[in-house]
């Protein structure tokens, strides 16, 4: 079946725009998780959705960042008034939603600001 | 807090010969899972390989095994018969056993170049 999707695949913006990116996680899967990494670095947990709900948010660097989920599928993560330290590879997963379970990832979003 | 270390920036092996990557990690947990993700150009970050903790059994998927040593929260990755497609980053990740939401927790990842 289809894996995990993110739109755009690469997005630039000036600093001080708006900007969203789109995960479309794998059918059937409950969990979805949004991580952020900056160049040659590992991952870091921005925010977790069960459901439509956002139990963790802990991630999230700033008030600047928010995410939404509808329907138990599609989840946005929108970024207000970008900055230059912004800039990184978003990544968007899912899971099945119970403990343990593999987490699969997109293929990423690299978002620069300029 | 959860940590994981990857010692090593970057290794090179010759097509076909054998690779070890190392990976350590801290925790207060007794259950978790551990895994292996590859991340070649395209940036997708693709699974490996997983091991339960509670099992002994040292995980295999074809040409990857794991040799994972609980008592010294040590989880090295083989890859055998490498391939230039082997050619990516590779993460070790942890994650918590119990409870929902559980947050992957990755090293810095290990750069690894086949080279023909």
């Amino acid at each position: 079946g289809a894996g995990v999707s993110q739109s755009p695949s690469n997005k630039v913006t000036e600093k001080g725009k708006d900007v969203e990116l789109r995960c479309d996680p794998i059918s059937g899967h409950t969990a979805l998780y949004w991580y952020r990494q900056s160049l040659g670095q590992g991952l870091e947990f921005l925010i977790y959705f069960q459901g439509n709900s956002a139990p963790d948010k802990s991630g999230l660097p700033s008030d600047r960042f928010s995410a939404e989920r509808t329907g138990g599928s599609v989840s946005t993560l929108t970024i207000q008034r970008t900055q230059q330290e912004d800039s990184a590879v978003y990544l968007c997963a899912s899971s099945p939603g119970s403990p343990g379970d593999t987490q699969y990832f997109g293929p990423g979003t690299r978002l620069t600001v300029l | 807090a959860q940590t994981v270390t990857q010692s090593q920036p970057e290794m090179s092996v010759q097509e076909a010969e054998t690779v070890t990557l190392s990976c350590t990690y801290d925790t207060s947990e007794s259950n978790y899972y551990l895994f292996w993700y590859k991340q070649p150009p395209s940036r997708q970050m693709i699974l490996v390989i997983r091991q339960e903790a509670y099992k002994q059994q040292n995980a295999t998927e074809n040409r990857f095994s794991v040799n994972f040593q609980k008592a010294a929260k040590s989880f090295s990755l083989k890859i055998s018969d490498s391939q230039l497609g082997d050619t990516a980053m590779y993460f070790c990740a942890f994650m918590k056993h119990w409870g929902f939401g559980n947050v992957l927790h990755c090293g810095s990842g290990t750069q690894v170049i086949v080279l023909p």
